[in-house]
């Protein structure tokens, strides 16, 4: 299958300020990719949806200013946690599907673990 | 939007068959995908129905009925690495279902 990867899988920061967290789809091209956060022993939820060459529609709830999503190739989506506070401590994943199944088959990265101090 | 429920938790033994239900609720449907996610880990594909009818993909076979909106996953011949989270999900919206923690005895 498709791989999709993430980067940095673990990050720990200082309230107040910013993490760039990068998934990139590296067997194949993705003209959106989606981003979630997770917290333990719950579901994903969905944050965003990353379009390449257009700006992300976020979901309800989730602040846009506060998440910056940039999807500037087929290749990479990143989101940037602005101004972290603690309660933004979460498991981030992103996912993309290489159009073989559409939406229905979706790849996901590994994950990052952001943890503010 | 689109809402997804599932059952908390399942128990079984191994060699044994499992079936995780999941009901949805949504103004538009394009059918359903399940994923396995073990702790720690990033949730897998495992199956997808877009038709009503049984889909089959070797222990796991998924099945789906929109008159109803109604799906489930079937697992066959459990083995103690199928513990782990599955989830509905829709993929017209990619919203997940709530999981189902599956824990598979001896």
């Amino acid at each position: 299958g498709a791989v999709v990867s993430q980067h940095p899988s673990r990050v720990i920061c200082k309230s107040g300020t910013s993490v760039k967290i990068e998934c990139r789809s590296l067997d194949f091209q993705a003209t959106t990719m989606f981003w979630y956060r997770q917290f333990p022993k719950q579901s994903l939820m969905l944050m965003a949806t990353s379009n390449e060459g257009s700006k992300a529609t976020y979901e309800q709830g989730v602040e846009k200013d506060k998440f910056l999503i940039n999807h500037a190739s087929l290749t990479l989506s990143t989101l940037t946690v602005t101004s972290a506070h603690p309660e933004d401590s979460s498991f981030y994943i992103c996912s993309a599907g290489d159009g073989a199944r559409g939406p229905y088959e979706q790849y996901f990265g590994p994950g990052t673990r952001l943890t503010v101090t | 939007g689109q809402s997804l429920e599932q059952p908390s938790e399942v128990t079984a033994v191994e060699g044994a068959i499992v079936q995780i239900n999941c009901t949805y609720q949504t103004s538009g449907f394009y059918g359903l995908s399940w994923y396995q996610q073990h702790d720690g880990g990033a949730p897998t594909f495992l199956s997808y129905n877009a038709l009503d009818g049984l889909e089959e993909t070797g222990r796991f076979s998924s099945f789906l009925s929109r008159s109803d909106s109604y799906g489930y996953l079937l697992l066959q011949e459990l083995q103690m690495k199928d513990s782990a989270s599955y989830f509905c999900a829709g993929p017209n919206d990619m919203r997940f279902g709530a999981g189902t923690r599956l824990t598979v005895k001896p």
